[in-house]
């Protein structure tokens, strides 16, 4: 299957710095990335969709100066969750589909986001 | 109303035995559906696709009922290895993925 790379898988950082995840399609081109956060026991959490070339779409309630998310190239999508407190401590995942028509999502392994 | 409804469980069932999960969806034109298993602290995996006329992987089995709008994922003969959190998604269209709140599933040895 089409394979979605995640770096970092964990991250602790002090509160008021940024941190940056990036997701990679190895095999594939990803002209669509999601991202998601996941709290504990809670279901994944549509945060937004980026578009290889344009902006991000936010969903509501989400902060899209807080969390920036760069899509440049059709391999790699990004997202900065910037000035962080310890309450963005989450799992963030990323997912995007192959141009096939399965309809399967390929997630990233996800990073684990500590804020101290 | 959600797009997707799902029973959160948790399910704790000793080995050998089957468990079924069940999950709504609200939108009738709603194209794919599929169930995923996420282990702890892990992303999600793809379990099965879910096919209008029912699919079979080894001990599981996947059921989509367009007229009622659900879809189940049936699990015969747990194995300690089962225990993880099971998703159903539905694909509305495109881009549009709708996530369930996520199954927890426990075999109890």
């Amino acid at each position: 299957g089409a394979v979605v790379s995640q770096h970092p898988s964990w991250v602790i950082c002090k509160s008021g710095t940024s941190v940056k995840i990036e997701c990679r399609s190895l095999d594939f081109q990803a002209t669509t990335m999601f991202w998601y956060r996941q709290f504990p026991k809670q279901s994944l959490m549509l945060m937004a969709t980026s578009n290889e070339g344009s902006k991000a779409t936010y969903e509501q309630g989400v902060e899209k100066d807080k969390f920036l998310i760069n899509h440049a190239s059709l391999t790699l999508s990004t997202l900065t969750v910037t000035s962080a407190h310890p309450e963005d401590s989450s799992f963030y995942i990323c997912s995007s589909q192959t141009g096939g028509n399965t309809g399967e999502l390929f997630f990233g392994e996800g990073s684990r986001l500590t804020v101290l | 109303r959600k797009e997707v409804e799902q029973d959160p469980g948790p399910f704790n069932v000793p080995e050998g035995a089957t468990v079924a999960f069940n999950c709504t969806y609200s939108n009738s034109a709603s194209q794919s559906f599929f169930w995923y298993r996420q282990d702890c602290r892990k992303e999600p995996k793809l379990l099965m696709s879910v096919y209008s006329s029912g699919n079979e992987d080894g001990r599981f089995t996947a059921q989509l009922n367009r007229a009622s709008q659900y879809i189940s994922l049936l699990i015969r003969d747990s194995k300690l290895s089962d225990s993880a959190t099971y998703l159903c998604v539905v694909n509305k269209a495109g881009n549009q993925f709708y996530f369930g709140t996520g199954t927890s599933l426990t075999v109890i040895p």
